[in-house]
């Protein structure tokens, strides 16, 4: 079935700095989503892409759907402690009426 | 819109206990999914309802768990017996659509010893 790389697994940044993170795959999606999970809670929407080569943005949230409808990356600038948990991409397959593909997650710790 | 309601929130059980899992999605949410997390498997499908009937399940791990949908507003996932490595995080989502958008709960944390 298809996969989503997601990377990197894990980061630590310091507070105010900017992060990327990106997923891949080896099929294409025709819409992207990325979700962020704080600790002890279930993942949430953050963003979600419908077109090849769109960007959107959301507050200091980046993210781009890929131009090979293959990829995309999340961007957060200026990083604050309450940017800490796991940022998850998810994918929808273009055939059929099936669940979203989800990546493994990005953990993002920042240090104050 | 209360969102998506699980419990119980947390849950410890002794190996051998059936454990039921509980789920109210959102109002007007078709699809519903229960999904396993763990930290070296990351986010598990277990199952996904579309219009209350089961579409897939072939994440479930054992006949051990079993899932039901009676009516549109409630779902459960059962786990009988269970076992150590049930411990994990149980999610339920729901969405309009199965490929849309989904609304996860806040999860329930199973610890089975």
């Amino acid at each position: 079935g298809q996969q989503l790389n997601q990377s990197p697994q894990s980061m630590f940044i310091q507070e105010g700095e900017d992060v990327s993170m990106n997923c891949t795959s080896s099929s294409i999606f025709n819409t992207w989503l990325w979700y962020k999970q704080d600790p002890g809670e279930g993942p949430v929407l953050l963003i979600a892409l419908y077109k090849a080569g769109e960007l959107t943005s959301n507050g200091r949230l980046t993210a781009q759907f890929g131009i090979t409808r293959k990829d995309s990356f999340l961007n957060i600038s200026a990083s604050i402690p309450s940017d800490v948990g796991i940022y998850f991409c998810a994918g929808r397959v273009p055939s059929g009426n099936t669940p979203l593909v989800f990546g493994k997650g990005t953990r993002l710790s920042v240090i104050a | 819109d209360a969102g998506v309601i699980q419990s119980p929130r947390h849950e410890v059980t002794e190996m051998g206990q059936e454990v039921t899992l509980r789920c109210k999605p959102i109002s007007g949410h078709n699809s519903l999914f229960w999904y396993r997390q763990t930290m070296m498997r990351g986010l598990e499908l277990l199952i996904y309802f579309n219009n209350n009937v089961p579409i897939d399940d072939s994440g479930m791990p054992e006949d051990r768990f079993s899932a039901k949908m009676p009516n549109a507003s409630f779902s459960t996932l059962k786990i009988q017996p269970s076992e150590p490595r049930d411990s994990a995080v149980y999610f339920c989502a729901s969405s309009t659509r199965p490929g849309y958008g989904y609304t996860f709960g806040s999860g329930t944390r199973l610890t089975v010893v």
